[in-house]
């Protein structure tokens, strides 16, 4: 079956541009997350959806981070007025209902190099 | 910030060997689980263990956790030039929203033909 994906694979703009970024989680799975890699670190939570309830955002690093969700499918992550620190690989992760731990499933990442 | 801590960054060994790559954490968790992330395939989960689990395995995979010292083990037994990875842990912390992972910064492997 489809795993999930993200969109555009790479993104390159200018500093002060705003961008969007794309996630399809797999299908039937309510709970969606997103994540940022900066060069040779690991993974740091962004926002967090579940169904209907009301995201998790207290991982965006400034209000320039906004992410939104319709339904259980499509989620776009928009960062505006885009700085150089932004630069980084921005995944995307699903997994099923959320009643006992679940695994993540990624997608290959959205890499984002801002001049 | 950074909730794992992997041991040690970087690690080279030859094909056939074993590779053991260390976790620590500073929370009380209430599970741990283990990531490979490569270009081909993205970041790939391997295994999990829960807080009252001390060892998991899967095919060559072994995993071991010791709350008391708030640690974990990966062994990776009969390495093959495809586990050349950066291998990750992340911690799924009790308390609060436990739903999020917190990843380490990874252990680079590379496992030489």
């Amino acid at each position: 079956g489809a795993g999930v994906s993200q969109s555009p694979s790479n993104k390159v703009t200018e500093k002060g541009k705003d961008v969007e970024l794309r996630c399809d989680p797999i299908s039937g799975h309510t709970a969606l997350y997103w994540y940022r890699q900066r060069l040779g670190q690991g993974l740091e939570f962004l926002i967090y959806f579940q169904g209907n309830s009301a995201p998790d955002k207290s991982g965006l690093p400034s209000d320039r981070f906004s992410a939104e969700r319709t339904g259980e499918s499509v989620s776009t992550l928009t960062i505006q007025r885009t700085q150089q620190e932004d630069s980084a690989v921005y995944l995307c992760a699903s997994s099923l209902v959320k009643v006992l731990t679940d695994t993540q499933y990624f997608g290959p990442g959205t890499r984002l190099t801002v001049l | 910030s950074q909730q794992g801590e992997e041991d040690p960054q970087a690690l080279s060994i030859q094909e056939g060997e074993n590779a053991t790559m260390n976790c620590s954490y500073k929370t009380s968790i209430n599970n741990l689980q283990w990531y490979r992330q490569n270009s081909g395939r993205g970041l790939v989960h391997l295994i999990l263990i829960r807080s009252n689990e001390r060892e998991k395995h899967s095919g060559r995979l072994r995993v071991t956790l010791d709350t008391s010292k708030k640690s974990s083990s990966l062994l990776i037994t009969a390495s093959r030039a495809a586990d050349t990875a950066s291998y990750f842990c992340a911690t799924e912390n009790s308390g609060g929203s436990n739903y999020k992972l917190t990843f380490g910064k990874g252990t680079l492997l590379t496992v030489n033909p």
